[in-house]
């Protein structure tokens, strides 16, 4: 079965380090691969994705995502956090029909 | 440009009763899709419209439905509530509803069925 994963329920970081959320997916073909984010009580709201060409991109809040296809994953960045970047972060890929598949989020936690 | 607006936001409703939900799109997108979300289950697909057709549908019983208006607003369904509908249900609109097209979600409505 077709499949997005997104391993960790939590990730925690400190207010100005860098922050990583992953995603890696499992569908056929060539993907289209994006990043949402909700925060409390609100709709999901896009931040990046990636249909082809470079890698890396580059979206919304200074969140960045790597595209890599050897290891099937499309890491959600950020060079510095900050504490209102605490959210649920949700990444979807297309599948081989063209829908979407949606991993099940990851709640991020910045601590001041 | 005005987002995408739910009505209701939120809904107490009991079981077997029924239930619709309305989703005003951004002006000019001609898709809705419906999701219902849920703490165990995540985002799950119900439906798109299109030009008022149904083009996608999720794996939901029959009790779940929907449809589109010449003027794209969506309207969707749930008819014989269960205490497992409780959930927050968004709507998302998009231009056209193709795979690249990135998808504009509105607040939600949380159902609460008791």
């Amino acid at each position: 079965a077709q499949s997005v994963a997104q391993p960790e329920d939590q990730v925690n970081v400190a207010e100005g380090n860098p922050l990583t959320v992953k995603c890696t997916y499992s569908v056929s073909g060539n993907p289209y691969l994006f990043w949402y984010v909700q925060y409390p009580n609100r709709g999901l709201q896009f931040l990046l994705k990636y249909i082809t060409g470079d890698n890396l991109v580059k979206g919304s809040y200074g969140f960045e995502a790597e595209f890599n296809k050897s290891q099937t994953s499309f890491h959600l960045k950020k060079p510095s956090a900050l504490v209102s970047d605490s959210a649920l972060y949700f990444c979807a890929a297309t599948d081989s029909n063209y829908q979407l598949i949606w991993g099940a989020g990851t709640k991020l936690i910045i601590k001041p | 440009k005005a987002g995408v607006t739910q009505t209701p936001r939120y809904l107490i409703k009991t079981r077997g009763q029924q239930v619709t939900l309305s989703c005003s799109p951004i002006s000019g997108h001609r898709s809705v899709s419906w999701y219902q979300q849920t703490p165990g289950q995540g985002l799950q697909f119900l439906f798109e419209y299109f030009s008022e057709t149904q083009r996608n549908k999720g794996n939901f019983p029959g009790r779940f439905s929907g449809r589109q208006f010449s003027n794209s607003r969506s309207e969707m369904n749930v008819s014989t509530l269960e205490l497992g509908d409780s959930a927050l249900y968004l709507c998302a609109s998009s231009l056209s509803g193709t795979s690249t097209d990135t998808q504009y979600f509105g607040p939600g409505t949380r159902l609460t069925v008791l």
